[in-house]
């Protein structure tokens, strides 16, 4: 699996976006971009996750850059709630994320 | 519908006792994936299953570590002869297809503490 690079933490203020960029200067084309998040003592949940086009759900949007080196993972209006870990991870076609998913961003809501 | 369950959601045991973790993934999901979480670290793979093929084992630790999926459904991952560093979360994640277009969804795991 491809190696992301996420800062450490991040902070911003509630009803702001949050943008957290990755680097994944390595992926390769057959490789697609997640994200999941993790809030304290729970399993990561799954955000979205897209290959080469810019994806968006009800909870966020996907930036890819056109060559897919690097990614932006937005929430639009950031809430206290989505304070946790916020990992982005790429992924080969067979198994599970054999790679370990990193530290990850610490992303801190603050009122 | 109901998400991947684990259970216990806590085991606390002496060191050198078996141990037994349990996971109902989402109903329908063919593959099966089981992961550990070690204080402020990120995931660690352990082992995958997909339907009826055999198993990938690559990320297990040591012989101690074992898991099987029954009928295609739960799967039970057990810890023999533990040691303090096998405390840890386990987690155990199901998706509905073993390609990569396909998300996991993750339980919130059994914390596993080893005196």
């Amino acid at each position: 699996d491809a190696k992301t690079t996420q800062p450490t933490s991040m902070d911003c203020a509630e009803g702001r976006a949050a943008n957290l960029p990755c680097n994944h200067s390595t992926i390769s084309g057959n490789e697609y971009v997640y994200w999941y998040r993790q809030i304290h003592s729970q399993g990561p949940q799954y955000i979205i996750h897209g290959l080469k086009n810019n994806e968006t759900n009800e909870m966020a949007s996907l930036i890819i850059t056109e060559d897919r080196k690097s990614s932006t993972l937005i929430l639009p209006h950031a809430t206290l709630r989505d304070t946790a870990v916020y990992y982005c991870i790429v992924r080969v076609e067979s198994g599970g994320f054999k790679t370990i998913f990193g530290a990850g961003t610490r992303l801190f809501v603050k009122a | 519908g109901a998400g991947v369950s684990q259970s216990p959601s806590n085991k606390v045991t002496e060191k050198g006792k078996d141990v037994e973790l349990r996971c109902d993934p989402i109903s329908g999901h063919t593959a099966l994936y089981w992961y550990r979480q070690s204080l402020g670290q990120g995931l660690e793979f352990l082992i995958y299953f997909q339907g009826n093929s055999a198993p990938d084992k690559s990320g297990l630790p040591s012989d101690r570590f074992s898991a099987e999926r029954t009928g295609g459904s739960v799967s039970t991952l057990t810890i023999q002869r533990t040691q303090q560093e096998d405390s840890a979360v386990y987690l155990c994640a199901s998706s509905s297809y073993r390609g990569s277009n396909q998300p996991q969804h993750f339980g919130d795991g059994t914390r596993l503490s080893i005196l």
